[in-house]
């Protein structure tokens, strides 16, 4: 089968640094992708990882392991507004570049 | 980015009925597009994946005689919920490939499904 597990839920204050992770186990890969989704929203695209080591967007970045089926988030000076559902996503089942997606981890940022 | 439209945004049907739901790409074209479902507080569940002019290709578990996808254009995909039942209750949202990325999807903003 194919899984891709997140922590549930994770707190933080403004101004700091949080990690989510994701590890997963599919039957393709072609890559790791991020979204954040607020609550009734749509989700929308955050980064992706093709290859090992980090990648830098702003005050995100996303870092992935392909040998150790895993990959982390690193949201940075965090503010109210990136209190979200952040899902990590493999893209990795033929031609068609479809998304299997993560459990979702519910990021509570608090003053 | 990428606009993508969803109409409606919510309906409210009885059980028996059809539901129909429009997702439009209102900014570029796409060939290929995606619909999810999902149920409060957990992930997003692909249901099928179209391309334009030809069958919808679903994912093991996801009725094909239920959940009717059209993709009629390259702006234009319908999801038709037939003979709804309240465990169908959901949260269906699309999505699109451009073609400028293999890998970014742009998604709708969904439509709240519940059925009575």
């Amino acid at each position: 089968g194919q899984s891709l597990e997140q922590p549930s839920e994770v707190t933080a204050v403004e101004g700091a640094i949080v990690q989510i992770n994701c590890t997963y186990q599919t039957s393709g890969f072609y890559g790791l992708s991020w979204y954040q989704q607020h609550d009734g929203g749509a989700p929308t695209f955050l980064s992706y990882n093709a290859l090992d080591g980090l990648e830098e967007t702003g005050r995100f970045s996303s870092f992935l392991s392909r040998s150790d089926s895993y990959g982390y988030l690193l949201l940075q000076e965090l503010q109210m507004k990136d209190s979200a559902s952040y899902f990590c996503a493999v893209s990795g089942s033929g031609a068609t570049n479809k998304l299997i997606f993560g459990t979702g981890t519910l990021l509570a940022v608090q003053p | 980015g990428a606009v993508v439209s969803q109409h409606p945004s919510r309906v409210i049907c009885k059980s028996g009925t059809s539901v129909k739901i429009e997702c439009r790409s209102l900014d570029f074209q796409a060939t290929t597009m995606f619909w999810y479902r999902q149920f409060p507080k957990q992930s997003l569940m692909l249901m099928a994946t179209s391309n334009e002019g030809s069958k919808a290709t679903y994912e093991q578990g996801v009725e094909k005689d239920k959940f009717l996808i059209n993709h009629a254009s390259l702006t234009l995909s319908t999801l038709t919920v037939t003979s709804a039942h309240p465990e169908d209750s959901s949260f269906y949202i699309c999505s699109f490939l451009t073609g400028e990325s293999s890998y970014e999807q742009y998604f709708g903003p969904g439509t709240r499904l519940t059925v009575t």
